[in-house]
């Protein structure tokens, strides 16, 4: 198993440019989620998923999009890159996203934007 | 919404010391804790975890205690090695919610040799 995979590992945009990061996961989980990490202030929700088809809005959704057509892969959209979305962003999934279920992160996606 | 406060934001301890990490939160439905390792430049990972009906739990050198009438709960690591340095996140299911973790800001672990 591969496990939890990002892409790109890297990528500078410009302001107001769009992009879509990449989530996928071999070990048939339900649920998927999206975090950002900034310095200092641990790591926040941005958009989850319970299984394809149905996603929603974590702690700091805005300027973000998520759709879950498949149970394998959880893409996330910015429409139009800011400053401040540069920010380090994981994918995590487990198995139903129920209370003492592991959460796998992925390695990250680093995201500058000028 | 779920508050989880962690403190302290940086520890520096000896090789072979103990290190405390504590952390409170606010919602008294939250009922599992999980604690993550995050070292530079790698992704989160899990390191142990707790339910709310356990007061305490034991891995080798890293222990978990609960105390859900205060609403907060610790990480104990002893005989601290090199290795040991890392970031560490606290963090609790939101309560109403399965599948909402709330992290605290993290505490930057650095033993010295």
């Amino acid at each position: 198993n591969a496990g939890v995979t990002q892409t790109p590992k890297f990528q500078v945009l410009k302001t107001g440019q769009s992009m879509t990061l990449q989530c996928a996961q071999d070990m048939n989980h339900e649920y998927m989620s999206w975090y950002r990490q900034d310095p200092g202030m641990g790591l926040r929700l941005i958009h989850y998923s319970v299984g394809a088809g149905i996603t929603d809005q974590g702690e700091v959704p805005n300027g973000y999009n998520v759709s879950r057509s498949t149970t394998e892969d959880f893409p996330l959209r910015l429409l139009s890159a800011a400053p401040s979305q540069t920010s380090v962003y994981f994918c995590a999934s487990s198995y139903s996203g129920s209370t003492g279920e592991t959460q796998y992160f992925g390695p990250g996606t680093r995201l500058l934007v000028l | 919404g779920e508050n989880v406060e962690q403190h302290p934001s940086t520890l520096s301890v000896q090789e072979g010391d103990s290190a405390v990490i504590k952390c409170t939160y606010s919602d008294s439905a939250s009922n599992y804790f999980p604690w993550y390792k995050q070292e530079l430049g790698k992704r989160p990972q899990l390191i142990i975890d707790i339910r709310s009906n356990v007061g305490e739990k034991k891995d080798q050198r890293i222990a978990v205690t609960l105390n859900k009438t205060a609403k907060h709960f610790s990480l104990h690591i002893t005989e601290t090695q090199p290795e040991d340095s890392a970031v560490y996140f606290c963090a609790a299911i939101s309560g109403g919610s399965n599948y909402k973790l709330t992290f605290g800001k993290g505490t930057l672990l650095t033993v010295n040799p």
